[in-house]
């Protein structure tokens, strides 16, 4: 049974700062991991999507790594801003089943 | 294109009433995923449907029910609701050639 973590919980930075965020997951043979933002009371964001093939993905000052051998994924998120301010979650799908297996988030605040 | 819609945005119900959500999934969609949100569990995942049929399931009660119409729309049904039913469903839609999921803004069911 795959299981996700992502530590730390929470996270406060000054504005500017570059950042990386950390998801890590039990089973290897993943297809893909997915990473999410949600604002307070609000659905989900889809940020990236990485396939088990792929080492990273980037849009614009986010980039994604994926490196299933350790079992790990980290989420760098360049020049921060208090926009950024959210609950960052990563979820990744594991055997044939298209289902996703959540991590309990990082609440991220970006202090101006 | 007009991202995943979901009906009613809050609702409140009472104990042993029975409730319907609904989710209209991104054109072209034809994968609909339901998910539970609380602050104890995090997101759980419920069910998928594509085409009509479901295609796996969590490990919900019986309780938690869902279908899919032929145009990809779906409901998701909670019978002799409890207190602990009370969070953020969320309904994701993901492409046929992708397994990206697309989130909508999610309902949140209060139940007293």
């Amino acid at each position: 049974k795959q299981e996700v973590t992502q530590i730390p919980a929470a996270l406060s930075v000054p504005e500017g700062e570059n950042l990386v965020l950390n998801c890590s997951f039990t089973d290897s043979a993943i297809y893909n991991l997915q990473w999410f933002r949600q604002d307070p009371g609000k659905g989900l964001t889809s940020l990236l999507l990485i396939q088990s093939s792929q080492r990273e993905q980037t849009s614009g000052r986010l980039n994604a790594s994926l490196d299933k051998s350790s079992g790990r994924s980290t989420l760098y998120i360049a020049a921060s801003q208090p926009g950024d301010s959210a609950t960052y979650l990563c979820a990744a799908v594991s055997g044939s089943a298209r289902q996703l297996t959540f991590g309990s988030g990082t609440q991220l605040t970006v202090l101006p | 294109k007009a991202g995943v819609t979901q009906t009613p945005r809050y609702l409140i119900k009472t104990r042993g009433q029975q409730v319907t959500l609904s989710c209209s999934p991104i054109s072209g969609h034809r994968s609909v995923s339901w998910y539970q949100q609380t602050p104890g569990q995090g997101l759980q995942f419920l069910f998928e449907y594509f085409s009509e049929t479901q295609r796996n399931k969590g490990n919900f009660p019986g309780r938690f029910s869902g279908r899919q119409f032929s145009n990809s729309r779906s409901e998701m049904n909670v019978s002799t609701l409890e207190l602990g039913d009370s969070a953020l469903y969320l309904c994701a839609s993901s492409p046929p050639d992708s397994q990206e999921e697309f989130f909508g803004p999610g309902t949140r069911l209060t139940v007293l």
